[in-house]
C-alpha cells in the first residue's frame, strides 16, 4: 500500500454540485493531516487542517477516519474558482511529511 | 503574511553546470524544505533543514546538496546539472513543529539542456 494515495481524477463536476474525494494513508501512527490546494502553475497553499473531530470552513468540510485510515474533503455548492488540484498531506509522526500526488478537480459552467 | 521567495521563476542551464537555487523566508521559521514536483510523481522531498547549518536528507537527495548559513535562507545546489533534474523546484518553510503549516514559494521551473 502506498504511504499516501489519492485518486488523480480529474473529477469533472457541474457548478453548484457537491463533490467529495478521499485520501488514504498507510501509517496508522500518522499524527496530523492537511488539505492543500494547488492552482495550475502555482505553489500549493494550505486549504485546511484536518482534525479528529472533523472541521468545516464555509463550503469545505474535512473529515478524518482513523479506523479506515483516510481523510476526506467535501466541497458544497462548487464554484468555478474551486477548479484546482487538491493535495493530501500526512505527517507520519516520525518527522516525515508526505504529500499525495493530488486530485484534479474541474468545475464545469 | 508569510512570504517565501525564490530567486528565479524560470532557469535554463546546460548539462554539467553548477546551479544555485535560493530561497528566503521572512517569518523566522525554523524549518525549511526543498521539493521537486514532476507530473505523475507529485511533490518529492529533496532536503530539509530544521535549524541553521543543520540539514536532513529527504527522499531523493542524490545529485543535490543544500546550505543553510542563515535562518532565513536555504539554498539548493545542483553540483553538476543533468537533464533528469529538469523539474519544478519548490521551497517551503514552517515553524518548528512539523505539524505546522508549510508555506511555499512560487517555485523555480528549471530546464537542463
Amino acid at each position: 500500500r502506498k504511504e499516501v494515495e489519492q485518486d488523480p481524477g480529474p473529477f469533472n463536476v457541474p457548478e453548484g454540485a457537491t463533490v467529495a474525494f478521499n485520501c488514504t494513508y498507510s501509517n496508522s501512527a500518522s499524527q496530523s493531516f492537511f488539505w492543500y490546494r494547488q492552482d495550475c502553475r502555482k505553489e500549493p497553499k494550505l486549504l485546511m487542517s484536518v482534525y479528529s473531530s472533523g472541521n468545516e470552513d464555509g463550503r469545505f468540510t474535512a473529515q478524518l477516519n482513523r479506523a479506515s485510515q483516510y481523510i476526506s474533503l467535501l466541497i458544497r455548492d462548487s464554484k468555478l474558482s474551486d477548479s484546482a488540484t487538491y493535495l493530501c498531506v500526512v505527517n507520519t509522526g516520525d518527522d516525515k511529511i508526505i504529500f499525495g500526488k493530488g486530485t484534479r478537480l474541474h468545475i464545469l459552467p | 503574511d508569510v512570504k517565501v521567495t525564490q530567486s528565479s521563476r524560470y532557469l535554463v542551464k546546460r548539462t554539467g553546470e553548477k546551479v544555485f537555487l535560493e530561497c528566503v523566508q521572512d517569518m523566522d521559521h525554523e524549518n525549511m524544505f526543498w521539493y521537486r514536483q514532476d507530473p505523475g510523481l507529485g511533490l518529492r522531498l529533496i532536503y530539509f533543514s530544521y535549524d541553521v547549518k543543520m540539514k536532513e536528507k529527504g527522499d531523493i537527495p542524490e545529485g543535490y546538496s543544500v546550505s543553510r548559513e542563515k535562518k532565513e535562507r536555504f539554498s539548493l545546489i545542483l553540483e553538476s546539472a543533468s537533464t533528469n533534474q529538469t523539474s519544478m523546484y519548490l521551497c517551503a518553510s514552517s515553524l518548528l513543529d512539523l505539524q505546522e503549516t508549510q508555506y511555499f514559494g512560487p517555485g523555480t521551473r528549471l530546464l537542463v539542456l
